[in-house]
């Protein structure tokens, strides 16, 4: 079973500030099955990237994402009063097909 | 516009069954695999299971394999999330999530709004 371990647990910043969260595997990942989600309190979790290092739609620049393998960094430059949330990472595996997420990263206003 | 919509909040008691919905619209609904995902209380997401509605095939995580069941009714764009015996300890916000369809895609585009189960004696 590959598991995602997420840090830090909790990022404390000010806005327009650089945030680097990680996110690292057990097992070696494929770049198509790792993204990266934002959810803030009583919301369901949005998109952010996929494959990696792909933003969704309608996703601002500020937000990247980058790594292979088994690391793997979501960056957030010029963080936003609005960017203050749970992020979480999520891989694929294919044998035996399984969806996991990291245990989240909490950033939080300094 | 893509919504999924989900039953409303649902207060049982241990041993109780429930099945809670999650309506799809906006979209080809057959054509989207559908997940499961549990978010216990202060806490993180869990994958619980996902089904194709084109077909039914549908996939378990080990940790809700034989806990709960995942169906669909395709000609009315619904998921379900089914148990038969509640226990205290399914108490949690259950999300559905639609997976990108790309044929690498494996993550989620749109989330229902979740559906609050509580479990109480």
């Amino acid at each position: 079973e590959s598991v995602l371990t997420q840090s830090p647990g909790t990022l404390s910043l000010s806005p327009g500030e650089r945030a680097t969260l990680s996110c690292r595997a057990s097992q070696s990942v494929s770049s198509n099955y790792l993204a990266w989600y934002q959810q803030k309190p009583g919301q369901p979790p949005r998109l952010l990237i996929h494959d990696a290092s792909t933003r969704a739609t309608g996703i601002p620049d500020r937000f990247s994402g980058s790594g292979s393998g088994t690391d793997f960094t979501l960056t957030i430059t010029r963080l936003e009063p609005e960017d203050f949330a749970v992020y979480y990472c999520q891989q694929y595996v294919r044998s035996p097909p399984v969806y996991s997420f990291g245990q989240g990263t909490k950033l939080e206003i300094k | 516009e893509v919504q999924l919509v989900q039953s409303g909040a649902e207060v049982k008691k241990p041993g109780e069954s429930l099945k809670i919905f999650c309506k799809g619209s906006g979209y080809s609904f057959s054509s989207y695999w559908i997940a499961w995902v549990r978010q216990m209380p202060g806490k993180g997401l869990e994958w619980m299971g996902i089904i194709y509605p084109g077909d039914s095939d549908t996939r378990y995580s080990p940790s809700f394999q034989g806990q709960v069941n995942i169906s669909v009714a395709k000609s009315i764009n619904t998921a379900y999330l089914q148990w038969s015996s509640l226990r205290a300890s399914d108490s949690a916000m259950y999300f559905c999530a639609r997976r990108r369809t790309t044929l690498t895609a494996r993550d989620f585009d749109y989330w229902g709004q979740g559906t609050l189960v509580t479990v109480s004696s």
